[in-house]
């Protein structure tokens, strides 16, 4: 089962910045949260990952809170081609568990 | 860097052949895993690699088996197939399980089967 809920959709304006919520509330102190995208049926894409300390990348950055039950994803200038379904997950050794995701609409 | 591939991108079958999707991962990847992505299920986890050994497979029946070559390619094997295994299948390729912190998984484009 997933260990990761999060809202079934969000809009988002282009040029805006998009902030995607997750609760992890079960997490343990050694579980990374990874983020990965999928855009139309493709094969997912890795966004970013973190223990306790916030990360930023190129793509985004990512803020866990300090209890560690819940982050998020900020993606600072959403595009249109950012448009996809965003998938928080709790990473168990060897597999990924996947949720229902969140599925983002950028819209101009 | 080449990604993960996988081959075939399509492939069409009728219920009780066996189909065999193959994934070749990126270049110094020890671990594969596959994933079924059916319509209306989501990504399903269905079997992980390892240096050739099975490590861990998801709830799937024993029809869905596989390996992984010296070379750490894969072959996912479907036996009898039903028409609910049609679906998108996807590989992904991540370094030696050891440092949690570096074993990100990267997901090849998938093959879609269509069981008839």
């Amino acid at each position: 089962d997933a260990k990761t809920t999060q809202p079934p959709s969000m809009d988002c304006a282009e040029g805006r910045a998009a902030n995607l919520p997750c609760n992890h509330s079960t997490i343990s102190g050694n579980e990374y949260v990874y983020w990965y995208r999928q855009i139309h049926s493709q094969g997912p894409q890795y966004i970013i990952h973190g223990l306790k300390n916030n990360e930023t990348n190129e793509m985004a950055s990512l803020i866990i809170t300090e209890d560690r039950k819940s982050s998020t994803l900020i993606l600072p200038h959403a595009t249109l081609r950012d448009t996809a379904v965003y998938y928080c997950i709790v990473r168990v050794p060897g597999k990924l568990i996947f949720g229902q995701g969140t599925e983002l609409s950028v819209k101009p | 860097e080449a990604g993960v591939t996988q081959s075939p991108t399509h492939l069409i079958k009728t219920r009780g052949q066996q189909a065999t999707l193959r994934c070749s991962p990126i270049s110094g990847h020890t671990s594969v895993y596959w994933y079924q992505q059916a319509l209306g299920l989501g990504l399903q986890f269905l079997l992980w690699y390892d240096e050739g050994e099975e490590r861990n497979r998801g709830n799937f029946p024993p029809r869905f088996s596989g390996r992984q070559f010296p070379n750490y390619s894969s072959e996912l094997n479907v036996n009898a197939l039903e028409l609910e295994d049609s679906a998108l299948y996807l590989c992904a390729s991540s370094l030696a399980l050891g440092v949690m912190a570096k074993n990100i998984q990267y997901f090849g484009a998938g093959t879609r089967l269509s069981v008839l």
